[in-house]
């Protein structure tokens, strides 16, 4: 039992470059979440899936664009990476909607 | 949208001392966790917690939602205790799932 996996742990990107952030979770959860966290800050909800199917913006959610693949996985991708969007990702997920979350390792982003 | 605010941002201890961890909030919520993030990274939730009063070993929680404030207590603690406290909520009006994370409580504990 992985719980949530994220890949990949680090990545650089040019300016301009596009990625994809994989997540997956072995929880049977529905709801799963991008969170995105800067230097001295909480995180902010970029986007997140309430149940497969269906996806909705947070608080921060221009430049990214998600796909809830099924129902273990969850993507984030960067269409054209940003120097602002240099961060550390993380992907978590929740039984239901207000449940407890549990979260990905996190994945280290820096676009130069 | 909800403001949270965490107190003390910084906070030094020794080993085997007690610490209370402070959140407030702006307006009334329906869900409220205690997230550690270990200086590796990692995000473990310890509590979820939107009123009352819970304990998982050394550490304890408290929300008092007509206040709307949550204290983390922390007896006894030890160096693996080290890395940042962060309290994340849910408000009442707004849509479900979405968590906002106050800006945490850096904790050292030291030999």
């Amino acid at each position: 039992n992985a719980g949530v996996t994220q890949t990949p742990k680090f990545q650089v990107l040019k300016t301009g470059q596009s990625m994809t952030l994989q997540c997956a979770q072995d929880m049977n959860h529905n709801s799963m979440y991008w969170y995105r966290q800067d230097p001295g800050m909480g995180l902010r909800l970029i986007y997140y899936s309430a149940s497969e199917g269906t996806t909705d913006k947070g608080e921060v959610p221009n430049g990214y664009n998600v796909s809830r693949l099924n129902k273990r996985e969850f993507s984030l991708r960067l269409e054209s990476a940003a120097p602002s969007q240099t961060s550390v990702y993380f992907c978590a997920s929740s039984k239901l909607v207000s449940d407890t979350q549990y979260f990905g390792p996190g994945t280290r982003l820096t676009v130069l | 949208g909800i403001q949270v605010e965490q107190s003390p941002p910084d906070l030094i201890l020794q080993e085997g001392a007690n610490s209370t961890l402070r959140c407030n909030f702006s307006d009334s919520v329906n869900n409220l966790q205690w997230f550690h993030q270990n200086p590796w990274g990692q995000l473990i939730n310890l509590f979820y917690i939107p009123s009352g009063t819970k304990q998982n070993g050394r550490l304890s929680a408290t929300t008092v939602a007509t206040e709307r404030y949550s204290l983390l207590y922390i007896s006894s603690s030890q160096t693996t205790d080290s890395g940042v406290y962060f309290c994340a909520v849910e408000p009442s009006t707004g849509t479900a799932s979405k968590l906002t994370f106050g800006t945490g409580t850096r904790l050292q504990v030291t030999l």
